[in-house]
């Protein structure tokens, strides 16, 4: 499986600011996915990232709230805007490939006070 | 709809005691595959299996090995001889097979402590 890196691994946020996550894959990879996990929760996905076009968004995210580009196969990043307490998260992206296994990064720790 | 039921919300036992997790699968694709992930303190998600819904044979690998039942939607994770480094939060996790449906439906996680 391809390495795949996040940055920042964690970070302290004020209210009402934001934040862009970056998310880098050592090879060439059809889709990229974008998870928050809220403490103690499981995983939801916010949107699929799609290479050279917008990304598709689950029930419940929106644009303007977490956009997201993906400039290249290797390579996508989400912002979480205008942050509040309740964006407290871990966030992570993952990838697969050919239908199959997603492997997942190691995750952003986002504290907004 | 899918929906990926862990009934478990946390489970302790003692070292080298064996444990199995429990997963319930909801699908409505004749094809799908299942998943266990793990989640150490750290954060980071591990692969540890895929299952295809084709294939129903039982794997082992190490102390882990599955147990894929079609017929009760089940796919249960048992740990042998458990070990402190076990401790960790465990994912069930569905998906369908087809580019274009492989968004990744998690249960709730099961938080297992290996007491030493």
């Amino acid at each position: 499986s391809a390495v795949i890196s996040q940055k920042p691994s964690r970070d302290i946020c004020q209210r009402g600011t934001s934040l862009t996550i970056q998310c880098q894959v050592d090879s060439q990879v059809t889709m990229m996915f974008w998870y928050r996990q809220q403490p103690g929760q499981s995983l939801t996905l916010i949107a699929t990232a799609n290479q050279g076009s917008e990304a598709t968004y689950e029930s419940g995210f929106v644009i303007d709230k977490f956009p997201i580009s993906r400039p290249n196969l290797t390579f996508s990043t989400l912002t979480v805007s205008n942050m509040s307490p309740e964006d407290s998260s871990i966030y992570l992206c993952s990838y697969v490939v050919s239908a199959e296994t997603q492997y997942f990064g190691p995750g952003t720790r986002l504290l907004v006070l | 709809a899918q929906k990926v039921t862990q009934a478990q919300t946390e489970i302790s036992v003692v070292e080298k005691e064996d444990v199995t997790l429990d997963c319930v699968y909801e699908t409505r694709d004749t094809t799908y595959y299942l998943f266990w992930y793990k989640q150490p303190p750290s954060g980071e998600l591990v692969f540890l299996i895929r299952r295809n819904s084709f294939d129903e044979q039982n794997e082992i690998s190490g102390r882990y090995s599955w147990n894929f039942q079609k017929s009760t939607s089940s796919f249960n994770f048992t740990i042998t001889a458990s070990q402190v480094v076990d401790s960790a939060v465990y994912f069930c996790a569905l998906s369908g097979t087809n580019f274009g449906n492989e968004k990744l439906t998690f249960g709730t996680g099961t938080r297992l402590t290996i007491i030493p």
